[in-house]
């Protein structure tokens, strides 16, 4: 069975950094793209990153609220894909999703982590 | 980029059949066979109900299906039960400044 868990998230002043992690079990993670979405309170989904598996070059994307700020990556060997996230703003806070990609779709996800970015 | 136009609401009753919308442009529906839908429940996570504009993952219901005509896609679900009352949110490809984009979300109510 395929499990995604979050951890990370939390309680963070406005122009700080926090680092969310994602651990996978019941597949092979090198095989897969991994991507993060998030929620803003009451909103809807908004895509945030994903990486690509090492065998399509491992490389990245991000949004455009995001980029510049935020960088993903992946360490096959632990199963854990990681999203640091620097120079946060108010309107960085929601939950935030991982999710497993397989072609163009959002296969997996898990259960979320809530950052709060407040003074 | 826009958010994929979705209605804020739609309702039914048990039983009855309902669809849901989700327009684009032709650079991301309309170009692509890349729609796919999520169901959300207050408090989840996300499920996927549909791919690829309509294939369904296994262990989904056959009372959902997708299509997709022109720069609109669309979610239908029958027979519908209390347990499908629930945020449903399409997603497609884009070749936009990202590669995906969503819909604002469609709140499902059954009456």
């Amino acid at each position: 069975e395929v499990q995604l868990v979050e951890s990370g998230g939390g309680l963070v002043q406005p122009g700080r950094s926090l680092r969310l992690s994602c651990t996978a079990s019941g597949f092979t993670f090198g095989d897969y793209a991994m991507g993060w979405v998030r929620q803003a309170p009451g909103k809807g989904l908004e895509w945030v990153s994903f990486i690509r598996s090492k065998g399509y070059g491992g490389t990245t994307e991000y949004a455009a609220s995001v980029k510049g700020r935020f960088t993903i990556s992946r360490d096959d060997s632990k199963s854990i894909a990681h999203l640091q996230m620097n120079s946060l703003k108010t309107e960085d806070t929601a939950v935030y999703y991982c999710t497993r990609l397989v072609g163009n779709w959002f296969e997996s996800w898990g259960q979320g982590t809530l950052v709060t970015v407040s003074s | 980029q826009s958010a994929l136009t979705q209605p804020a609401s739609v309702s039914g009753s048990p039983g009855q059949s309902i669809t849901i919308s989700c327009t684009g442009t032709s650079s991301d529906v309309g170009g692509y066979n890349y729609v796919s839908w999520y169901q959300q429940h207050p408090g989840k996570a996300p499920k996927v109900m549909i791919y690829d504009v309509s294939n369904r993952p296994s262990g989904v219901s056959n009372r959902f299906s997708g299509s997709k005509s022109g720069n609109t896609a669309s979610l239908t679900i029958s027979g519908l039960q209390a347990e499908d009352e629930a945020e449903y949110y399409c997603n497609s490809y884009t070749t936009s400044s990202t590669p995906w984009v969503f819909g604002g979300g469609t709140k499902l109510t059954v009456l």
